[in-house]
C-alpha cells in the first residue's frame, strides 16, 4: 500500500533559526496537503499543493511539492515558539479523498 | 474544530471490556472518518464513510467496528479492548469539494486518550 514518510522524526531548533521537514511517498500524488497539531490538540489543516513543482508561502513557511508529484517539504523561516507542534504532510491518490498520512515531525523551539 | 466534537475525551478501560467512541459533527460532511494515532507512527485510518450507507475498511481495521447512525454521526467500537489499543483516537470530517475550494481537507475533533489496561 501507500506509504509517506517524514524525516526528520524529531527537530529541536534555537527559536530564530530555520526548520525544515521532507515528506516522500511510495506512490505519485494528486495533491498533498500540511497539517499542524499543537501539543495536546489536533491536526490542523494547513495548505494543499496540487501542481508539480508548486511552492506556496504562508508568511514564514514556505511549501514545495517536487517535480515528480512523490515528495514535498515544509521550510519555516525564523522560527518562533509559537511554531511548536508536529507537522504532517498528507496525501492523496488518483481521484480519492482518503489522506495517507506521513509520520509527522515533531519541532520543539527553544528560547 | 468545534464543529467535530468527540465523546468521551478520556476514557480508562480494562482488557476484554467492549467500548464505543462517538463522533458528531456540524459541518454537513457526508464524509467521516476514524483515525487512531500513536508516537512516531502518525495517523493512520481505521474506518471512513462516505455517507450513511457506506462502510469502508482503512489501513488497521483489525479489532474495531463502526456505524454510521446518521449524517452527522459516526461511532466507532473495540469489541473487546485490548492493551495495544490503547492510543489517542480522532474522528474527522471532509466534504467532497465544492468549487474552487480544497479537495477532501479534513477537520479533526479534539480527539479521545484512549488506555486499555
Amino acid at each position: 500500500g501507500q506509504q509517506v514518510m517524514q524525516i526528520p522524526q524529531y527537530q529541536h531548533v534555537q527559536e530564530g533559526e530555520d526548520f525544515t521537514t521532507y515528506c516522500n511517498s511510495s506512490t505519485t500524488l494528486s495533491n498533498i496537503q500540511w497539517y499542524k497539531q499543537r501539543p495536546g490538540g489536533h491536526p490542523v489543516f494547513l495548505i494543499q499543493l496540487v501542481k508539480s513543482g508548486e511552492v506556496k508561502k504562508q508568511k514564514r513557511l514556505t511549501f514545495q511539492f517536487g517535480e515528480a508529484k512523490k515528495n514535498s517539504s515544509l521550510h519555516i523561516t525564523a522560527t518562533q515558539t509559537t511554531d511548536v507542534g508536529t507537522y504532517f504532510c498528507a496525501g492523496v491518490t488518483g481521484g480519492g479523498n482518503k489522506l495517507t498520512f506521513g509520520t509527522g515531525t515533531q519541532l520543539k523551539v527553544e528560547l | 474544530d468545534a464543529d467535530v466534537t468527540q465523546t468521551p475525551r478520556n476514557r480508562i478501560t480494562k482488557t476484554g471490556k467492549r467500548i464505543m467512541l462517538e463522533c458528531s459533527q456540524t459541518k454537513g460532511h457526508d464524509r467521516m472518518y476514524w483515525y487512531r494515532q500513536d508516537p512516531g507512527l502518525g495517523l493512520r485510518l481505521i474506518y471512513y464513510s462516505f455517507d450513511v450507507k457506506d462502510i469502508n475498511k482503512g489501513e488497521i481495521s483489525d479489532g474495531y467496528s463502526v456505524s454510521r447512525q446518521a449524517q452527522a454521526k459516526f461511532s466507532l467500537s473495540l469489541e473487546s479492548a485490548i492493551p495495544n489499543q490503547t492510543a489517542l483516537y480522532f474522528c474527522a470530517t471532509s466534504d467532497p469539494a465544492r468549487g474552487a475550494g480544497v479537495r477532501g481537507t479534513q477537520y479533526f475533533g479534539p480527539g479521545t486518550r484512549l488506555t486499555v489496561l
